[in-house]
C-alpha cells in the first residue's frame, strides 16, 4: 500500500531556509503522479504550496514563488521542498500528496515546522 | 486567484440528520471542484472530485452538486464519524489551486 511520510526540521530560525522531504513507499516517485505539497497554519485552512509532475514539469503558488524550490530524487523515491527566507507566518503542518490530478488523494500525515528564534 | 467562500462557517447538526454544506468560486470553475474532509489531528481526507464523483470508498451518503460558481457537498444521513470539517477546493485554473475556508460539521 503506497504512502507518504514527511521529514524534516521542526523548528527553523527567521530568515532560514526550511527544508522538507518526502519519501514514497510502496509507488515510486516517478510513477505518473502530481507530487504536491499543501500547508495548513496551526487552526487555519490548507494553502496549497506547489506541485511536481512526473514529467518534472513544477508548478508554484505565485504568492511563495519566489522563495520555493520543489524537487525530486528518484533515487531516493524522495520529493522535496525548500522554503526560503522564512518567517512566523510560514508556521504551519506541512503536507505532502499525491493526486492523479491536483486532486489529491493520498497524503502523509503532515510533519509540524515553527518558525522561530 | 480564484476565491472560494464555503457557508456556514460551523453547521450543528443531529446524527441521521441531512448537512449540506456550500461553496461560492469568484469566478466559473466549471466541474473541477473537489471536497476534503478533514478530523482533528488528521490529515485532510479526499471525499468528492469532479463536483460529483466519491473517492475510494467514500460511502453513498456523500454527494456533491453544482457547476459554474454555486457548489453544494451533502451528506443524507450524519453519522458519528461524518463530524469533521470540510474543506472545497478548485483546480480549473492553477496555478495556484485554491481551498475555501472550510465549514466543520459539529454535533448538535
Amino acid at each position: 500500500q503506497p504512502q507518504l511520510q514527511e521529514s524534516g526540521p521542526g523548528l527553523v530560525k527567521p530568515s532560514e531556509t526550511l527544508s522538507l522531504r518526502c519519501t514514497v513507499s510502496g509507488d515510486s516517485s516517478s510513477s505518473p503522479y502530481y507530487w504536491v505539497w499543501i500547508r495548513q497554519p496551526p487552526g487555519k485552512g490548507l494553502e496549497w504550496i506547489g506541485t511536481i509532475y512526473y514529467s518534472g514539469s513544477i508548478y508554484y503558488n505565485p504568492s511563495l514563488k519566489s522563495r520555493l524550490t520543489i524537487s525530486r530524487d528518484t533515487s531516493n523515491n524522495q520529493f522535496s521542498l525548500k522554503m526560503t527566507s522564512v518567517t512566523a507566518a510560514d508556521t504551519a503542518v506541512y503536507y505532502c500528496a499525491r493526486g492523479i490530478s491536483v486532486v489529491t488523494s493520498l497524503w502523509g500525515q503532515g510533519t509540524l515546522v515553527i518558525v522561530s528564534s | 486567484e480564484i476565491v472560494l467562500t464555503q457557508s456556514p462557517a460551523t453547521l450543528s447538526v443531529s446524527p441521521g440528520e441531512r448537512a449540506t454544506l456550500y461553496c461560492r468560486a469568484s469566478q466559473s470553475v466549471s466541474i473541477n471542484v473537489a471536497w476534503y474532509q478533514q478530523k482533528p489531528g488528521q490529515a485532510p481526507r479526499l471525499v468528492i472530485y469532479d463536483v460529483a464523483t466519491r473517492a475510494t470508498g467514500i460511502p453513498a451518503r456523500f454527494s456533491g452538486s453544482g457547476s459554474g460558481t454555486e457548489f453544494t457537498l451533502t451528506i443524507s444521513s450524519l453519522q458519528s464519524e461524518d463530524f469533521a470539517v470540510y474543506y472545497c477546493q478548485q483546480y480549473n485554473d492553477w496555478p495556484p489551486v485554491t481551498f475555501g475556508g472550510g465549514s466543520k460539521v459539529e454535533i448538535k
